[in-house]
């Protein structure tokens, strides 16, 4: 069975704390992505790596930065966490092809405080 | 930028009711993939549309892709219970095959 699994289901932080957002994939995937999910806006792409050490800037990336160092693990840094960025995060990855689906993690609610 | 827009962004129906979510994009997309969240859950794959006008059905779900592939939706038969959740569209653009967008989201609400 796929499985991406993201290393905490629930989160709260301090405003100005660095918070690290883990996510792990046992598919091999190259493609791997970090959404963040807010009422009425969707899903809305952070960044996305293509490859390991290789990353692009999604929709949404003030604020965030990322890592992937290992092809299995991409992990999404808060590098000073503010209130506005209280929200459902999810973890996706698929193959480097258009056409596969993509697999989600079970999302991690951070609630900065 | 590229963006996904998905209306309604609510719809409460009575079982048996039919559902209709639209999904439409500021610029042509090369596929089309249609995702469900089941409350509290995450985004689960339904289905994907490659060619223009390509019309798929699973069960009692139509999957529609539009001609000018900058369109699809997404028609539920005779609603039931377990339909709940919110159907996300997502689609990749030409040129930024690795980049997958997602829609707004339609949050479908079914009562007995």
């Amino acid at each position: 069975d796929v499985k991406v699994t993201q290393s905490s289901r629930y989160l709260v932080k301090r405003t100005g704390e660095k918070v690290f957002l883990e996510c792990v994939q046992d598919m091999d995937h190259e493609n791997m992505f970090w959404y963040r999910q807010d009422p009425g806006l969707g899903l809305r792409l952070i960044y996305f790596s293509y490859d390991v050490k290789m990353k692009e800037k999604g929709d949404i990336p003030e604020g965030y930065s990322v890592s992937r160092e290992k092809k299995e693990r991409f992990s999404l840094i808060l590098e000073s966490a503010s209130t506005n960025q209280t929200s459902m995060y999810l973890c996706a990855s698929r193959r480097p092809d258009r056409l596969t689906e993509a697999f989600f993690g079970q999302g991690t609610r951070l609630t900065v405080v | 930028g590229q963006q996904v827009m998905q209306i309604p962004q609510y719809q409460h129906v009575q079982e048996g009711e039919d559902f209709t979510t639209y999904c439409n994009s500021s610029t042509t997309l090369s596929n089309i993939q249609w995702y469900k969240q089941r409350p509290g859950g995450h985004p689960v794959f339904l289905i994907q549309l490659v060619k223009s006008g390509e019309v798929k059905k699973q069960k009692r779900l139509t999957f529609q892709f539009g001609e000018a592939k900058k369109n699809s939706s997404l028609h539920i038969t005779a609603t039931q219970t377990t339909d709940v959740g919110t159907y996300f569209c997502a689609g990749s653009f030409t040129g930024t095959a690795s980049k997958l967008t997602f829609g707004t989201g339609t949050r479908l609400q079914v009562t007995l």
